[in-house]
């Protein structure tokens, strides 16, 4: 199975920061990858998909990059409704796999 | 708009089979082209693909993550537009919030649908 390495698992910031995540594939996935955010008892929601394209509804500070084994997910001018967790999710192959989350809190 | 909603019993004993059902209203599962998903998450660990049922006429398509060596199985009924995970011999290790989700499969793949969860405790 492809191991997803995703860091920091953790980091404070304050609203109007930019803040930045990353997700390392074991090997290479091409652009398949999606990151999803998460707060607490809510369900996972989509945020970015084939690693740069921006669901639907989602606000533009949102924005992906990277392909093969590098990817970074990147929030510009942080908001109050952000402070949640982040997770990656690759599907290039099965048993698709998950980075290990990050949380964003409130500095 | 879509929605999943997860539902089964919160608490089952070591060996027993663990049985939840995913409801899902607004849509639905007469379609190839979604996977309907089964996610699970233990307390303080990551998440991990259980697997999915694809719908066909004939029987549901299904595709499971081997690291459950053959524990799991699902199955769906398109008249309640319900799809089941039935996981067997459950220990503490299957203690887990579980997820349904939809994966789309065409295209720009991506889990774009998911239901909030339930716990399911393994306990004797």
């Amino acid at each position: 199975a492809i191991e997803m390495t995703q860091s920091p698992s953790s980091l404070s910031a304050s609203v109007g920061d930019t803040v930045t995540i990353t997700c390392r594939a074991s090997q290479g996935i091409r652009n398949d990858l999606g990151w999803y955010q998460q707060k607490p008892g809510k369900a996972p929601k989509l945020l970015i998909y084939t690693a740069s394209t921006l669901q639907s509804g989602v606000p533009s500070r949102f924005s992906g990059s990277g392909s093969g084994t590098d990817f970074t997910l990147t929030i510009s001018g942080l908001q109050p409704e952000d402070f949640a967790s982040y997770f990656c999710l690759q599907q290039y192959n099965y048993p698709r796999t998950f980075g290990q989350g990050t949380k964003v809190e409130i500095k | 708009q879509v929605q999943l909603q997860e539902s089964g019993p919160g608490l089952v004993k070591p060996s027993e089979t663990l049985s939840l059902t995913c409801t899902v209203s607004g849509g639905s599962l007469n379609s190839d082209s979604y996977y309907w998903t089964w996610i699970r998450q233990p307390p303080g660990k990551g998440r991990e693909w259980i697997g999915y049922i694809l719908y066909s006429r004939i029987n549901g398509i299904t595709n499971y993550n081997p690291s459950l060596k053959g524990r799991v199985s699902m199955s769906m009924d398109t008249s309640k537009n319900q799809f089941s995970l039935k996981l067997n011999s459950v220990t503490a290790a299957d203690t887990a919030l579980y997820y349904c989700a939809r994966e789309v499969r065409f295209g720009a793949s991506a889990f774009d649908m998911w239901g909030r969860g339930t716990m399911v405790s393994v306990s004797s």
